[in-house]
């Protein structure tokens, strides 16, 4: 079946722009996560989803920082004056349930870069 | 809270056999991780080890020892397409699977 997707698949943004990203999970799946991944470094969780309701978002950067997923499908990473420190790939991934131990299937990011 | 180390880059030889380690420390344990990353793509999942001892799918292999915190990751037979990070992770111990991962291990396959 479809696995994650994401778009765009790359995005350009000037400094103090606002951009949105979104994430398709695989259908049916409960959790979803955001996570942001510089250059040469491991994906660092940003922010989770089960269904429709936030649980934690004590990734996100700052408070330009927002995320939402309102009918617990499709999910928007949302950057307002973007600066170029958020410059990076973020992903999304998403997991059948809400339990620990299990896999999450990633999407192939968007790569933001801000100039 | 998590912390996880792991080698940054690592050359190995086509054919040959490579281990990958990884030292955690986490407030509760609950399982780890090995996640596959190639170049510009999406981590895949590897291998999941709750438990201590080796577990093999195939070519690749996790190992897991909870007392010293250890784990590793072993490919053998290793092949151009190996080439890629190898990302350790640990899920926190809350109530859902927010996983931390390691800087990843960036492991270069030569002929």
């Amino acid at each position: 079946g479809a696995g994650v997707s994401q778009s765009p698949r790359y995005k350009v943004a000037k400094r103090g722009q606002d951009v949105a990203l979104r994430c398709d999970p695989i259908s049916g799946h409960v959790s979803l996560f955001w996570y942001q991944q510089a250059l040469g470094q491991g994906p660092e969780f940003l922010t989770y989803f089960q269904n429709e309701a936030q649980l934690d978002k004590s990734g996100l950067p700052s408070d330009r920082f927002f995320a939402e997923r309102p009918e617990g499908s499709v999910s928007t990473l949302k950057i307002q004056r973007t600066q170029q420190e958020d410059s990076a790939v973020y992903l999304c991934a998403s997991s059948p349930r809400a339990q620990t131990g299990e896999t999450q299937y990633f999407g192939p990011g968007t790569r933001l870069l801000v100039l | 809270g998590q912390n996880i180390d792991q080698p940054t880059e690592m050359t190995a030889t086509e054919g040959a056999i490579v281990q990958i380690n990884c030292t955690y420390q986490t407030s509760g344990f609950n399982g780890l991780f090995w996640y596959q990353q190639h170049a510009g793509e999406a981590p895949t999942f590897l291998s999941y080890n709750v438990l201590d001892g080796l577990e093999e799918k195939g070519r690749f292999s996790s190992f897991l020892s909870r007392s010293k915190g250890y784990s590793y990751l072993l490919l053998k037979e290793l092949q151009m397409k190996d080439s890629a990070s190898y990302l350790c992770a640990v899920p926190n111990s809350g109530g859902y699977q927010k996983v931390t991962f390691g800087i990843g291990t960036k492991l270069q396959v030569i002929p």
